[in-house]
């Protein structure tokens, strides 16, 4: 059974601050690593797909990477806004494995 | 472009009846998800389908529960006489294909079961 362990469970920063977020996997028969946000009430939205281990993706201030070797990816926001709030959800899987599990995700909240 | 549906958004029933939720995949997407969130729990995998097969039921809580798809277009998730413990919000993805190692999920906006 996949264990996919996300950390913190959830966090509160100012607006302005930096932070980062771990989801720790099994480094055996590696396929694909996703980072997802949910925002309350909307459905998830998809962030990154991460394949290669050494990959590094951004996108505005929020970037990801991934160490396959070890099993971990950090997720990177830079300068906290309040539309950041939001839970961030780590899954692992795809390929011939098919399903993605999900890790039980990052609350952040970004207070002004 | 339209995306995930999924009908009835809300959906309240009374313990023991039967009750079936829609999804509408994004067209082209052969691969196609369902998972249910229950109150304070993570997104807890049910099943997956690539094209109209199933190949991982193992997500499936009991043997009340079943899904199937059909033309690789839409699924129903059924559950038979539902119980308490189904309280949840399900939500549907479908994704490229599974073969895809780029391929994200695109989520519906789910469907919030309320057994009562």
């Amino acid at each position: 059974i996949l264990n996919v362990e996300q950390s913190p469970q959830s966090l509160h920063v100012q607006e302005g601050d930096s932070t980062n977020f771990t989801c720790s996997f099994p480094s055996s028969n590696f396929y694909a690593l996703h980072w997802y946000r949910w925002e309350t009430a909307k459905s998830p939205e998809a962030l990154f797909v991460m394949t290669l281990n050494g990959d590094e993706k951004k996108k505005g201030r929020i970037s990801a990477t991934l160490n396959t070797k070890e099993g971990y990816s950090y997720l990177y926001i830079k300068g906290s806004q309040p539309e950041d709030s939001a839970t961030y959800l780590c899954a692992l899987g795809g390929g011939s494995q098919g399903n993605l599990i999900f890790g039980k995700g990052t609350k952040l909240s970004v207070k002004p | 472009g339209a995306g995930v549906s999924q009908s009835p958004s809300n959906k309240v029933t009374e313990k023991g009846k039967d009750v079936e939720l829609r999804c509408d995949p994004i067209s082209g997407h052969t691969a196609l998800y369902w998972y249910r969130q229950r109150l304070g729990q993570g997104l807890e995998f049910l099943i997956y389908f690539q094209g109209n097969s199933a190949p991982d039921k193992s997500g499936l809580p009991s043997d009340r529960f079943s899904a199937e798809r059909t033309g690789e277009s839409v699924s129903t998730l059924t559950i038979q006489r539902t119980q308490q413990e189904d309280s949840a919000v399900y939500l549907c993805a479908s994704s490229l294909d599974v073969g895809f190692p780029n391929s994200p999920l695109h989520f519906g906006n789910g469907t919030r079961l309320t057994v009562t």
